[in-house]
């Protein structure tokens, strides 16, 4: 049971072009999310987060927007640039109850063509 | 530099041979913990430590062992590997207790294939 959703496994954008993941959960419980990119033979490094007290958060060119009704986060990234090709995964945590679990989702691999 | 190492990137092997995958921090975290990265399924948690000698199942911990001796290293431990273990491996680890507020740093990765 997937309890962290990326629906879509790929997106390809025009470089200048705005990227939107997205990114579904279905733990109510879940109060913590977290943004991952991953390139091909290393490691995933983090990217932005945010609680579910906020409904956005911004760093630069990368803003997450939350939605707790809807149990969806997005992505977005603007403008896009061909080195922000590579994978992106979501993730889910629970703040106060289990600290140490981390809900992955199945990634969306970005594609920015220049 | 701040790092996580895992050694091997590489490993093939054959089915019921015990192995052991080493991980190792130079942050003095008190944070790590295991994925395991399968095409459709994405990064799936094995294990993870809140602190020295102090250990709990993730998501997937069937077929695997850890350990947390030391601070900085927290070795996987297949004890009789099957195909289905074939997979991409991570290490993470992270400053204070646990994931909230304080990202993961990952490793490489090792990428396993049992026969």
């Amino acid at each position: 049971d997937q309890q962290v959703k990326q629906n879509s496994p790929s997106l390809s954008v025009q470089e200048g072009r705005i990227s939107i993941l997205n990114c579904d959960y279905t733990n109510s419980m879940f109060d913590y999310f977290l943004w991952y990119k991953k390139y091909p033979a290393e490691g995933p490094t983090f990217l932005i987060s945010i609680s579910s007290i906020k409904d956005k958060n911004e760093d630069g060119r990368f803003t997450v927007f939350l939605n707790k009704s809807a149990k969806h986060l997005s992505l977005h990234i603007v403008p896009s640039q061909p080195g922000d090709s590579a994978v992106y995964f979501c993730a889910a945590s629970y703040q106060y109850n289990q600290g140490g679990k981390l809900i992955f989702g199945q990634g969306t691999e970005l594609s920015v063509k220049p | 530099e701040a790092q996580v190492t895992q050694n091997p990137r590489y490993l093939i092997t054959v089915t019921g041979k015990k192995l052991t995958v080493t991980c190792s921090q130079n942050m003095n975290h008190e944070y790590m913990s295991w994925y395991r990265q399968d095409p459709g399924l994405g990064l799936r948690q094995i294990y993870y430590s809140m602190n020295v000698e102090v250990t709990d199942k993730g998501d997937v911990p069937e077929g695997y062992k850890v350990s947390r001796k030391e601070k900085r290293n927290f070795p996987l431990i297949l004890e009789s590997p099957s195909p289905n273990q074939t997979s991409l491996y991570f290490c993470a680890s992270s400053q204070g207790q646990g994931v909230v507020n304080s990202p993961l740093h990952f490793g490489n990765g090792t990428r396993l294939t049992v026969t």
